[in-house]
């Protein structure tokens, strides 16, 4: 069955340095990837999308990776804020349905001054 | 358009009592989600609507649950019978889908706690 990892232990990094973050996935090929923010007791928002035929994307500080071959995709914020600390959440189109949307379980960020 | 409604935001109840949510969706938006997300977890898919027509329920969604989108426009999600395993956020989302749209927009959530 499909399945979605994320790293399941906060990350805790120094204001100014690049915040990275992991999902991995197995058992298919999604066409696309999506990378959510979510804030305690609010819904995820969407950041970004990468399609498998592209290898990066960038949204202003944020740049997507999508690594195909490896099954993994990374999430970088670089210069990090206070301001960017919350859970990062990966989440695929299902294997079953590609209509549906699957959500890894999230890594927690927080950004020290 | 003020986005992703969902209403009540918070809810109490206890075991065995049936609870609604309701959730409106962006307006022009033809996809309806609904998950489940528990504490430190990601969200968990329950369902989801094209328009009025519920296409796809998650084995792990109980005969007590049910959904409805009548005329493509607003949605419930019922539970019967509550236990409180069920306690949980609940998370509507909508989205307009294309080839080159899958962006889901989520709403604030309804948290059910089942006394």
């Amino acid at each position: 069955s499909q399945k979605i990892e994320q790293n399941s232990e906060a990350l805790n990094i120094q204001e100014g340095k690049t915040a990275t973050l992991t999902c991995n996935y197995t058992n298919y090929s999604p066409a696309y990837l999506q990378w959510y923010r979510q804030d305690p007791g609010r819904g995820p928002v969407f950041l970004l999308l990468i399609r498998e035929n592209e290898k990066e994307k960038r949204k202003e500080r944020l740049k997507v990776t999508f690594d195909t071959t490896l099954k993994q995709s990374l999430f970088h914020i670089t210069a990090s804020q206070p301001a960017d600390s919350a859970t990062y959440l990966c989440a695929l189109p299902g294997y079953s349905s590609a209509s549906k949307i699957i959500f890894g379980s999230g890594t927690r960020l927080s950004i020290r001054p | 358009d003020t986005g992703v409604s969902q209403d009540p935001r918070h809810k109490i109840t206890k075991r065995g009592q049936n609870v609604t949510f309701r959730c409106d969706p962006i307006s022009e938006h033809n996809r309806l989600y609904w998950y489940r997300q528990t504490l430190g977890q990601g969200p968990e898919f329950l369902t989801y609507f094209q328009n009025e027509a519920q296409l796809e329920k998650s084995r792990l969604l109980s005969d007590r649950f049910s959904a409805e989108r009548p005329k493509g426009s607003f949605s419930t999600l019922e539970i019967q019978r509550t236990e409180q395993g069920d306690s949980a956020m609940y998370l509507c989302a909508s989205s307009y889908n294309d080839r080159a749209n899958t962006e889901a927009f989520f709403g604030q959530g309804t948290r059910l706690t089942v006394v």
